[in-house]
């Protein structure tokens, strides 16, 4: 198995600038999530969707973040405008409801000037 | 709201020496996580553990759970300088699949 596939690894844009992340889960896994890592925050979950449908987006920071999930094989999150304050590594997470162990892509990492 | 505690947040040690990573976490939670990530890489699921009691071990790592006292330790046996890595622990406070809260990693640097 190809494991969670996310694009593109690294993306630097500036400010002002409309930013979108991609996904792909695992073949199979019907949840999927999406993590943020930085140094002063840690990991924080933004949002998560079993079956394609959102459950939980209280971790959203503002309303410049949105996420959608068309298919079970595909998902963006979408950050617009970016800000500074947005860099950090953004990671895809999947798995199958039940057992629990979510499998991480490799992340992108976001630097916003 | 769920919370969990990693301490220490940074170790050193001698390669050949135990020691013991701590993870605390406020309110129930039916599971508990250990992950591995190296420097600039990705997340590495190590362990799950299910219920109370369980004890899970994979080559020199072990890892326990007690749900009652809210406690999941990381046992490292015999320290090699390939263990060397930030260590989380995660728990999801919902059933089936739900998102994880993480602590805040243990960073361990295993000396020669």
């Amino acid at each position: 198995d190809a494991g969670v596939i996310q694009s593109p690894r690294h993306e630097v844009t500036e400010m002002g600038q409309e930013v979108t992340l991609r996904c792909k889960p695992i073949s199979g896994h019907n949840s999927l999530f999406w993590y943020r890592q930085t140094m002063m925050r840690g990991l924080e979950l933004l949002i998560y969707f079993n079956n394609n449908v959102p459950i939980d987006d209280s971790g959203m920071p503002e309303d410049r973040f949105s996420a959608k999930m068309p298919n079970a094989s595909f998902s963006t999150l979408k950050i617009q405008p970016s800000e500074p304050r947005d860099s950090a590594v953004y990671f895809c997470a999947s798995t199958t409801s039940g057992f629990g162990v979510q499998y991480f892509g490799p992340g992108t990492r976001l630097t916003v000037l | 709201e769920l919370k969990v505690e990693q301490n220490p947040l940074f170790l050193s040690m001698q390669e050949g020496k135990n020691y013991t990573i701590y993870c605390n976490y406020s309110t129930t939670s039916d599971r508990l996580y250990w992950y591995r990530q190296d420097p600039g890489k990705s997340l590495e699921s190590l362990f799950v553990l299910l219920s109370n009691g369980a004890v899970k071990q994979e080559g020199r790592l072990m890892a326990s759970l007690d749900t009652k006292a809210r406690l999941s330790t990381l046992h490292i046996t015999a320290a090699v300088h390939d263990l060397s890595a930030t260590y989380f622990c995660a728990a999801n406070s919902g059933g089936g699949a739900d998102g994880l809260t993480f602590g805040k990693g243990t960073h361990l640097i295993i000396q020669p």
